[in-house]
């Protein structure tokens, strides 16, 4: 079955860029989309297909995806940034998440 | 503005079954797909299936099948998971959400319910 893999956590000052990867076999070709959780709460749609920001979400975060690793970044990040993302896409009809990534705001 | 209002929390006994609800509203609910992900206390996101709200289909993830069927009721605009077969290991945040694809599958989640959370305990 498919896997995508991200890390545990990413730590980043505040004000400064945080990249968060997820890394799979030829994910370049899929589309990836991103969700940003905050403890307590559901998911939040940040980027979807690569590269797409859903209305309401800040130009500070952007996508990209190629070869085997598709990246979240957040400029500027900001404490209200600090949360887990995970990165999800579809493989033979079915669902796969990342394992998830814990941003920290330092 | 589009909602998915889940049922409330709920205990159960292992080997039981429980039954989650997911109201849409502000959008007609068998124009969209919607897929059910659960999310153990401290864990990562798990994919459990989807249904086409309009014919009624599902497709279960292989983790699931034989344990999970989801159903819905268009006249109340209201998506069900119910899980059987209940072990401890199913004591999670369970969420509804809807696929951006409309009346294919394949896309992002676009709306999340709020959870339900079951926790499974003698």
């Amino acid at each position: 079955s498919y896997e995508l893999t991200q890390p545990l956590s990413v730590s980043v000052a505040l004000g400064q860029t945080a990249r968060i990867t997820c890394g799979g076999n030829n994910l370049g070709s899929k589309n990836v989309h991103w969700y940003q959780q905050k403890p307590g709460q559901a998911p939040v749609l940040v980027i979807y297909r690569d590269i797409n920001r859903p209305s309401g979400i800040p130009e500070r975060f952007s996508g990209s995806n190629s070869g085997n690793t598709a990246t979240l970044t957040i400029s500027r990040a900001q404490a209200g940034d600090e949360a887990d993302y995970y990165c999800q896409v579809w493989d033979s009809s079915t669902v796969v998440f990342g394992g998830g990534t814990k941003l920290t705001v330092l | 503005q589009v909602q998915l209002v889940q049922s409330g929390a709920e205990v159960k006994k292992p080997g039981a079954s429980v039954k989650v609800s997911c109201k849409a509203s502000g959008y007609t609910l068998t124009d969209y797909y919607i897929h059910w992900v659960r999310q153990a206390p401290g864990q990562g996101l798990e994919w459990m299936g989807w249904i086409k709200p309009k014919s009624g289909g599902t497709n279960y993830a292989q983790n699931f099948q034989g344990r999970v069927t989801m159903t819905r009721d268009t006249s109340i605009s209201t998506a069900y998971m119910e899980l059987s077969s209940l072990r401890s290991d199913d004591t999670a945040v369970y969420y509804c959400a809807r696929d951006a694809s409309g009346t294919t599958s394949g896309d992002s989640f676009d709306y999340w319910g709020q959870g339900t959370l079951v926790t499974v305990s003698s």
